[in-house]
């Protein structure tokens, strides 16, 4: 099993449109999780972090399920902008994190 | 600021040749990292250095080597370069080793070995 498994997608959706990713996690003792951002050949950059009680950053919510060990991204009113792959990330408690290889999103006018 | 720079952005190499690939900072960060991304794989970890003078195996450390130069600067190493490190190699720096701590990332070197 993965450490860490995402749906490649792609999510087609069009503008407009609330989108979620869920990705799931194998070690329990995680604490760090984040939602990073990747745009076609492009690094990946930082989206949110996910906290324990859920954060929202605009239009982005990230939400933690500790109990069944999943994270959750949710994206409202979609916007072309928007398309990107999305890498759920999840620190290994041996002081380095593991990459998810990402959710596919595609935003249609 | 410049964050964080690689070189070069592409290279191609013939099996059994070496090369380094640079890794640059500016952001005064302690710890930086190097991984290699494949299509379906997701970024794996090579290996990282959580602070001057210090360097450690990641997930996939066969067939590389590293060198923390100082602060600013890691580089990474292919002695006997194979097919199958054909790959993305991004770069990335933190201001600790602690993972709750953002990874600020490089433009990624594109190498092809044949």
């Amino acid at each position: 099993r993965k450490e860490v498994e995402q749906d490649p997608g792609p999510f087609n959706v069009p503008e407009g449109a609330t989108v979620a990713f869920n990705c799931t996690y194998s070690n329990s003792a995680s604490q760090s999780f984040f939602w990073y951002r990747q745009d076609c050949r492009k690094e990946p950059k930082l989206l949110m972090s996910v906290y324990s009680s859920g954060n929202e950053d605009g239009r982005f919510t990230a939400q933690l399920n500790r109990a069944s060990q999943y994270i959750s991204l949710l994206i409202r009113d979609s916007k072309l902008s928007d398309s990107a792959t999305y890498l759920c990330v999840v620190d290994t408690g041996r002081r380095a994190l593991t990459f998810g290889s990402g959710t596919r999103l595609q935003v249609q006018p | 600021n410049a964050g964080v720079t690689q070189t070069p952005k592409f290279q191609v190499l013939k099996t059994g040749q070496s090369m380094t690939l640079q890794c640059a900072q500016d952001m005064n960060h302690n710890s930086m990292y190097w991984y290699r991304q494949d299509p379906g794989m997701g970024l794996r970890l090579i290996y990282y250095s959580a602070s001057e003078g210090t360097t450690d195996k990641g997930e996939v450390p066969n067939g590389y080597n590293v060198s923390r130069l100082n602060k600013r600067e890691f580089s990474l190493r292919l002695e006997s370069a194979a097919p199958s490190q054909t790959s993305v190699y991004f770069c990335a720096s933190s201001e600790t080793g602690n993972p709750s701590y953002e990874q600020y990332f490089g433009p990624g070197t594109r190498l092809t070995v044949t």
